[in-house]
């Protein structure tokens, strides 16, 4: 079974520095990926998502992602954040049935500060 | 956009009571929904997948017969949690996949359940 991996639990950056979130993935077949945020007391929205094609992936409020697939990564950037950016973020993966649930990573806390 | 809204979005009961989650595609039809659990900052664990018309699949490891899941239309999942104790609180989460965007996954807000 897939699994994935994001080794940053709890990220602290002040306002207007750049931001990378890493996220590994365990499955050697075609995948898509997924970044999710989940707001303090919202529910999951997704930012952006790699399906096929250009491995640089770009989402709503300015973040990016880039697929390399000799790396089984699929991280998240951001050259300049925000203090509303504060949240839990959320790489997923999809095995390629188009059925089958995500797989979620553990999270990572994003706390950005004034 | 695709809308799921998920009901109650808290809800405390006593040991030994069932609680039903509601989950409703708003705007479109869904032949799955997933349902997850999520514990205190960790990451969502998938319990089952709704299948409209069908048996939910369940992950293993997860109790069918605690956690009934029921799909009876292409709008409408709900999640009963049977004889809760207080090991079952957490915080439920129900999914939907809009079948007109492949891949398009969309969360409800969730359910904070308490057993007291």
């Amino acid at each position: 079974a897939q699994s994935v991996s994001q080794h940053n639990h709890h990220v602290i950056l002040s306002e207007a520095a750049s931001l990378e979130l890493g996220c590994n993935y365990s499955y050697g077949g075609t995948v898509n990926l997924f970044w999710y945020v989940q707001y303090p007391g919202q529910h999951l929205q997704l930012l952006l998502k790699y399906f096929s094609g250009d491995p640089l992936v770009k989402g709503i409020k300015g973040f990016e992602a880039e697929f390399i697939k000799s790396k089984f990564s699929f991280n998240l950037r951001k050259p300049s954040v925000q203090w509303s950016d504060t949240a839990e973020y959320f790489c997923a993966v999809n095995i390629d049935t188009g059925r089958r649930a995500l797989t979620f990573g553990s999270g990572t806390r994003l706390q950005v500060q004034p | 956009g695709a809308v799921v809204s998920q009901h109650p979005s808290r809800v405390i009961c006593k040991s030994g009571t069932s609680v039903k989650i509601e989950c409703r595609s708003l705007d479109f039809q869904a032949t799955t929904m997933f349902w997850y659990r999520q514990f205190p900052k960790q990451s969502l664990m998938l319990m089952a997948t709704s299948n409209e018309g069908s048996k939910a699949t369940y992950e293993q490891g997860v109790e069918k017969d605690k956690f009934l899941i029921n799909h009876a239309s292409l709008t409408l999942s709900t999640l009963t949690v049977t004889s809760a104790h207080p090991e079952d609180s957490s915080f439920y989460i129900c999914s939907a996949r809009d079948q007109a965007e492949y891949y398009g996954y969309t969360f409800g807000s969730g359910t904070r359940l308490t057993v007291v």
